[in-house]
């Protein structure tokens, strides 16, 4: 089955404390992107990647590390994880071409406390 | 900078009736936009993609429309169905490197 796989599903974590969402794809998309989504702002997107080696900021990156060292995997680092990080996150790939949509995996609720 | 408004409030209808939800944008010209489903929960599902030149796109019972003088485009839902009942996204084309921007979007109760 076609998928984006996150993980953890939720994740409740200390301030300071490094931590790392995977976020893996089965489909041989090139690009991938990570969004984080809050009540009354939708999705905001925090980086993305166009292929291996290759990502850029979106419009909310701060506190936010990615790498892109294999095609179908994309990490979300925590560096140093802030209560403001708290959300909901949602990792995203499609193939380059736009005339295809986007297929999101199921999420991952993370609280920092 | 560029702006997506979807009405913030929930739509209800009553079941067979048709819903129509609406994305206005400000600032920007998309070459395309795109729609979606979300679940409570879960990650939003892709519906369907309308190009700038094309006024209109169906798939079975839905229909998206796109008019790029109004800066809007109307998504359709025919003959509701209890089981339509979800939060419905659009998303804009920012022009470079596949970037989507998302509206909050507008969530859809079917009665029945």
């Amino acid at each position: 089955e076609a998928q984006v796989t996150q993980n953890p599903r939720y994740l409740i974590t200390v301030t300071g404390k490094k931590l790392t969402v995977t976020c893996s794809q089965n489909m041989n998309h090139e690009y991938m992107s990570w969004y984080r989504q809050d009540p009354g702002l939708g999705l905001r997107q925090i980086y993305y990647s166009m292929n291996v080696e290759v990502t850029d900021k979106g419009d909310v990156p701060e506190g936010y590390k990615v790498s892109r060292k294999e095609k179908r995997n994309f990490p979300l680092i925590l560096e140093s994880p802030s209560p403001n990080q708290t959300s909901l996150y949602f990792c995203a790939s499609s193939l380059s071409d736009s005339n295809y949509g986007y297929t999101f995996g199921s999420g991952t609720r993370l609280t920092v406390v | 900078s560029q702006k997506i408004e979807q009405n913030s409030e929930a739509l209800n209808i009553q079941e067979g009736k048709t819903a129509t939800l609406t994305c206005n944008y400000t600032n920007y010209s998309p070459a395309y936009l795109q729609w979606y489903r979300q679940d409570p929960g879960r990650g939003p599902v892709f519906l369907l993609l309308i190009r700038e030149n094309e006024k209109e796109k169906r798939k079975e019972r839905l229909k998206v429309t796109f008019d790029t003088t109004l800066k809007q485009s109307l998504f359709h839902i025919t003959a509701s169905q209890p089981a339509d009942s979800a939060t419905y996204l659009c998303a804009l084309d920012t022009g470079g490197y596949n970037k989507l921007i998302f509206g909050a979007g507008t969530r859809l109760a079917v009665h029945p």
